[in-house]
């Protein structure tokens, strides 16, 4: 596509239920981020990865936090027993593996209620 | 430990004049900064780079200035527009591919 895209845009969920996040990188794009920005903060890496590498997973907060690359295309993160400090706005980039500018979806924002 | 530092976390300029933002980074090992401008309920769009082999990129009317003595890169805009308001975020990168290390972001407003 023509962008990274991310889904759902919005979401609202219940205090310890489960939470999938899609990303589409942009078509080629081997190197894929996620991060977080939580109410009034900067942006927090979460996970990255790059082409066939094992993903740099030092900035997931705790075990309840995955994702994957499945194709080395999309890729999903998923969060589990959702606590309300995971409300955030969940924003995926990809970049070419030899450019380090990265490009960013629109973002999900997460309500955990 | 922060390796991405933007200190002041707002910022109020009149129409017309300069905006300057700051950011300082301690690993020097940085070599790719980028400025990436936010608006709200978007995702941060590219704004501007620079390689750590130059001290300063021009791109219209932004200008990214690199001192790597002190470990100090800036964001000029002249002449600042209200459409310029959105929160601007400083990252570094090292190994052209890794992972961007962002800063805590400056939120800009320009009054009309």
């Amino acid at each position: 596509g023509a962008g990274v895209s991310q889904s759902p845009s919005n979401k609202v969920t219940e205090k310890g239920k489960d939470v999938e996040l899609r990303c589409d990188p942009i078509s080629g794009h081997t190197a894929l981020y996620w991060y977080r920005q939580s109410l009034g903060q900067g942006l927090e890496f979460l996970i990255y990865f790059q082409g066939n590498s094992a993903p740099d997973k030092s900035g997931l907060p705790s075990d309840r936090f995955s994702a994957e690359r499945t194709g080395g295309s999309v890729s999903t993160l998923t969060i589990q027993r959702t606590q309300q400090e995971d409300s955030a706005v969940y924003l995926c980039a990809s970049s070419q593996q030899l450019n380090t500018e990265a490009f960013f979806g629109q973002g999900t924002r997460l309500t955990v209620v | 430990d922060q390796q991405v530092k933007q200190n002041s976390p707002s910022l109020s300029v009149q129409e017309g004049r300069i905006s300057i933002l700051n950011c300082d980074y301690t690993n020097s090992m940085f070599d790719y900064f980028l400025w990436y401008k936010k608006y709200p309920a978007e995702g941060p769009t590219f704004l501007i780079s620079i390689s750590s082999i130059k001290d300063k990129n021009e791109d219209g009317r932004f200008t990214v200035f690199l001192n790597k003595s002190a470990k100090h890169l800036s964001l000029h805009i002249v002449p600042s527009q209200p459409g310029d308001s959105a929160v601007y975020f400083c990252a570094a990168s090292y190994n052209a591919g890794n992972m961007l290390t962002f800063g805590g972001g400056t939120r800009l407003m320009v009054k009309p």
